[in-house]
């Protein structure tokens, strides 16, 4: 069956660094993948989509890459900010309809 | 900005009664879904909706559950008999296209608690 894996392990980096976080999935091909955003007791709010024609989209400090070989996404945020943690969510297509398949997610802690 | 609005935002329920979790989607979505996330957990989906049927359902959404499009804003979830393992927050969200290799941004609403007592 499909799979999608975050590191479930808290990120806490340091003001001003790139954090890195890594969605692995296995078992499908999925077209494209998003990246979404959650803070506690909210919904998801959607930050990038990444297609598999494409190596790496940005969008401001953000940027996110796909590698459809290595069946992986990383999603990079420079200059982090306390602002910016949050539980950050792998989401490919769900099979072949419209569903999200969500991964567990990675917390980000960012610390002055 | 457009949003997609849910209430309530807190729901409590005894063990067997009727629950109905209301949505209002953004105005020129086509696209409907319903989500869940138990506490700790990750979000899971429950059900899609487009075109005044069910597209799609997951092997939670049993017949225990049921969705509706009562008016041409309006997106509910019903849960008949609710069980103590149907809290969660459940989260309405909207698209305005679909799959199919261009992309299917969703957006999701702030979400509804519900306990079950």
């Amino acid at each position: 069956s499909q799979k999608i894996e975050q590191n479930s392990e808290a990120l806490n980096i340091q003001e001003g660094k790139t954090a890195t976080l890594t969605c692995n999935y296995t078992n499908y091909s999925p077209a494209y993948l998003q990246w979404y955003r959650q803070d506690p007791g909210r919904g998801p709010v959607f930050l990038l989509l990444i297609r598999e024609n494409e190596k790496e989209k940005r969008k401001e400090r953000l940027k996110v890459t796909f590698d459809t070989t290595l069946k992986q996404s990383l999603f990079h945020i420079t200059a982090s900010q306390p602002a910016d943690s949050a539980t950050y969510l792998c989401a490919p297509p769900g099979g072949g309809g419209n569903k999200l398949t969500f991964g567990t997610g990675t917390q980000l802690k960012v610390e002055l | 900005e457009p949003e997609v609005t849910q209430t309530p935002s807190h729901q409590v329920t005894q063990m067997g009664q009727e629950v109905i979790l209301r949505c209002v989607p953004i105005s020129n979505h086509l696209y409907f879904y319903w989500y869940r996330q138990i506490l700790g957990q990750k979000v899971e989906f429950l059900v899609s909706f487009y075109n005044n049927e069910i597209s799609e359902k997951s092997e939670i959404f049993d017949d225990q559950f049921s969705v509706e499009r009562p008016d041409g804003s309006n997106f509910t979830l019903k849960i008949r008999s609710t069980k103590l393992e149907d809290s969660a927050m459940y989260f309405c969200a909207s698209s305005e296209t679909i799959a199919g290799g261009g992309g299917n941004i969703q957006y999701f609403g702030a979400g509804t608690r519900l306990s079950v007592l």
